[in-house]
């Protein structure tokens, strides 16, 4: 199985600030990864695919860089809707997996 | 709209069973693969299968820890994905969502609110 780790596993930011999470797999997965962002008791929402591609609707202060085993969503200016946990996930093989999470809170 | 709506949950004991449903409108249910996915309280996220499209022969994958007790299944025609669960364990307590496959896009791009399983005696 493919392993992936997110970093940090917390973070605690302001608004305005720029912030990096990465996500490092076990072992290469292309292109294939995916970043959801996750509110409290809500489903969660699709941010970016493939790596890079911004998915329809999201603001472009997100951006998602990387290839092979590390990966980063960058947001480049927080706002205070950003607050939220954010998931990495891959779809390179089976089982799909999930980081385990970065919960990111005003600071 | 765009819309998978789950239900079903509810509390059942352990070594019990559960079927829940999601219901899909606003899209063409049958061209995409559909994934169940869950979270327990306070923890991450983890997938638990998928159904293929006719296109890819119905056919499923599942997690080690899910293969030998859930079955997923779907109906075209009532544009629905299933989730049987047998044997439940407290661990299989969560939310479970089902959500669509954002095809060749190596995502998912809807989801469904949730339905909540508790296993407890």
């Amino acid at each position: 199985d493919i392993q992936l780790t997110q970093s940090p596993s917390f973070l605690s930011a302001s608004v305005g600030d720029r912030v990096t999470i990465t996500c490092r797999a076990s072992q290469g997965i292309s292109k294939y990864l995916a970043w959801y962002q996750q509110r409290p008791g809500k489903a969660p929402k699709l941010l970016i695919c493939a790596t890079s591609t911004l998915q329809t609707g999201v603001p472009s202060r997100f951006s998602g860089a990387g290839s092979g085993t590390e990966f980063t969503l960058t947001i480049s200016s927080l706002q205070p809707e950003d607050f939220a946990t954010y998931y990495c996930q891959h779809l390179n093989s089976y089982p799909i997996t999930f980081g385990q999470g970065t919960r990111l809170e005003i600071k | 709209e765009v819309q998978l709506v789950e239900s079903g949950g509810g509390l059942v004991q352990p070594g019990g069973s559960l079927r829940l449903s999601c219901v899909a409108s606003g899209f063409t249910f049958s061209d995409h693969h559909m994934d169940w996915v869950r979270q327990a309280p306070g923890k991450g996220l983890e997938w638990i299968g998928r159904f293929r499209n006719k296109g890819q022969g119905y056919t499923t994958e599942y997690a080690a820890s899910v293969r030998d007790r859930f079955s997923i299944s779907r109906d075209d025609s009532k544009n629905s994905l299933y989730l049987q669960m047998n044997s439940l364990k407290t661990e299989d307590t969560a939310v479970y969502f089902c959500a669509r496959d954002y095809i060749s896009h190596y995502s998912w791009d809807v989801w469904g609110q949730g339905t909540t399983v508790t296993v407890s005696s």
